[in-house]
C-alpha cells in the first residue's frame, strides 16, 4: 500500500505566487513524522520542514509552512511568494513511531517550475 | 551544505564488477542511512546503522552491503553489478536514531553509472 502520495507530478506557478504541494499519507500509527525535502537539479536532497504528528500548530520555517490535517491524513507544503530558486523536485516523506527502524518512507515527488 | 559528505560524486564502471561507497555523517551523529534514488522505483530505504550496529534492513540486495566503523564513517559495498543497479545513492545522517521527529541530513550522493 503506498504510505506517502503525492498527486501531482508538475506544477508551474508565476513568481512571487504562492504554490501549495499535496501530500497524503496512511498511517496506523498514532507517532509519525513528516518532513518535507528539496531536491534542485543538481541532485542533492535539502531538508525544508517538519511536522509532528502530535504537533498542535502548522509548522513553518521561513517562506514554508505546513497545511497539516490530521484526520484528512494530509500534510501540503505551502510556498510563500515563490522565487525562480524554488524550482526543483519535492518530497514528502513519513516516518513511523519512535523505536525500531527509523526509515523515511518517500512519495514520487512533485516538480515545481517557477516561471518568470 | 547539509554537514554529510559523501564520496565520490560520480562513479562510471562494468557490470559484475564491485564499487565502494563512503558516507561522513555530520559531527555528532550516530546513525547513518542508505537510500537509493532510480527513476523507476523512486527513493527507497536501503540500510540503517546505528553507533556501529545494523539497525533497520529496507529493500537491499544480497549482492549489497554496508558497514559502520568505529569513527561513524560507512561504506555500502555493491558487487555483481548490474545494468538496473545504476542510481543515485544517499547517505544521510540523524542525531540518535530515535524518534519519528529526528531530522534525517543529506548528502549529496554518489551518482553511479553501470555500464
Amino acid at each position: 500500500a503506498q504510505k506517502i502520495t503525492q498527486t501531482q507530478p508538475g506544477m508551474f506557478v508565476q513568481e512571487k505566487e504562492a504554490v501549495t504541494l499535496d501530500c497524503t499519507y496512511d498511517t496506523s500509527d498514532p507517532s509519525y513524522g513528516l518532513f518535507w525535502y528539496k531536491q534542485p537539479s543538481s541532485g542533492e536532497m535539502i531538508f525544508l520542514i517538519y511536522q509532528g504528528s502530535y504537533d498542535q500548530q502548522n509548522a513553518t520555517e521561513g517562506r514554508y509552512s505546513l497545511n497539516f490535517q490530521k484526520a484528512r491524513k494530509s500534510a501540503n507544503l505551502v510556498i510563500s511568494a515563490s522565487q525562480l530558486g524554488d524550482s526543483a523536485m519535492y518530497f514528502c516523506a513519513m516516518r513511523e513511531g519512535f523505536q525500531g527502524a527509523q526509515k523515511l518512507v518517500f512519495g514520487q515527488g512533485t516538480r515545481l517550475t517557477i516561471n518568470p | 551544505d547539509s554537514g554529510v559528505t559523501q564520496t565520490p560524486k560520480h562513479l562510471i564502471t562494468a557490470t559484475g564488477q564491485r564499487v565502494t561507497l563512503r558516507c561522513s555523517p555530520r559531527s555528532g551523529d550516530l546513525s547513518v542511512y542508505w537510500y537509493q534514488q532510480s527513476l523507476d522505483q523512486g527513493l527507497q530505504f536501503l540500510i540503517q546503522y546505528y553507533n556501529g550496529e545494523e539497525r533497520a534492513k529496507g529493500n537491499i540486495l544480497e549482492r549489497f552491503s554496508a558497514q559502520q566503523f568505529p569513527d561513524l564513517h560507512s561504506e555500502l559495498n555493491l558487487s555483481s553489478l548490474e545494468l538496473g543497479d545504476s542510481a543515485l545513492y544517499f547517505c544521510a545522517s540523524s542525531a540518535g536514531g530515535q524518534g519519528a521527529g529526528e531530522t534525517q541530513y543529506f548528502g549529496p550522493g554518489t551518482r553511479l553509472l553501470v555500464l
